[in-house]
């Protein structure tokens, strides 16, 4: 079965405190791996699409990396307007033209002051 | 951002009522979605749209239909809802680009 796994469920990080998030994927062909944040309330925010092992993306405080099996979301010095729900999701070659994601269940990342 | 709205952001229902909710995107994008998010399920697709009229059924599709009439608009329709079809349900669309954008949601409670 096609699964995408988050880890932590859960981080508290002291402002400026980098860390990492992981998503394992158990996929039978990645087509795409997505990452997304979501505040309180709000649909997801796209950040980043990763296609192919070894590849990396940046956005400000945010870099995404990616493995045959697993992705990372690195977060250097973050700041409180970080705090968000971060999710994972991948879409599979056989979906090739669907696109279809399927979603981790995401981890909350708190950044106290 | 695809311009994505969901109307209504909220609702309550009574158990055995229809409930239609509805999609509306500005980006002319072919491809569009309905998922909803649940704790500790994180978000199910329930159906897709890959044009008008041309739809498909997600993993959690029992309960629920859908039509495409026009390329902006998806609707979801709950035949007669259900307490278990209490949750949030979020319209997306896919870019020529191939991102996913996701509209604002909608809070559905069934009672």
């Amino acid at each position: 079965e096609d699964q995408v796994t988050q880890s932590p469920e859960a981080l508290r990080l002291q402002e400026g405190e980098s860390s990492s998030l992981n998503c394992s994927y158990t996929v039978s062909g990645l087509r795409g791996l997505f990452w997304y944040r979501q505040d309180p309330g709000k649909g997801p925010e796209f950040l980043f699409t990763l296609y192919s092992a070894g590849e990396e993306k940046e956005k400000e405080r945010l870099k995404a990396t990616l493995t045959k099996k697993e992705s990372f979301l690195h977060i250097t010095a973050p700041k409180p307007e970080d705090s968000a729900t971060y999710l994972c999701a991948a879409t599979l070659i056989s979906n090739f033209g669907n696109e279809k994601l399927t979603f981790g269940t995401g981890t909350r990342l708190t950044i106290i002051p | 951002d695809a311009g994505i709205t969901q109307s209504p952001r909220h609702k309550v229902t009574e158990t055995g009522t229809p409930v239609t909710l509805r999609c509306h995107q500005t980006e002319n994008h072919r491809y569009m979605y309905w998922y909803r998010q649940d704790p500790g399920h994180g978000l199910r697709l329930i159906h897709y749209s890959y044009g008008v009229k041309d739809t498909d059924k997600g993993e959690v599709s029992d309960g629920y239909s859908v039509s495409r009439s026009k390329t902006e608009d998806f609707l979801l329709t709950l035949e007669s809802a259900t307490s278990s079809q209490t949750s949030v349900y979020f319209c997306a669309s896919r870019s020529s680009g191939n991102t996913i954008y996701f509209g604002e949601g909608s809070w559905l409670t069934v009672v």
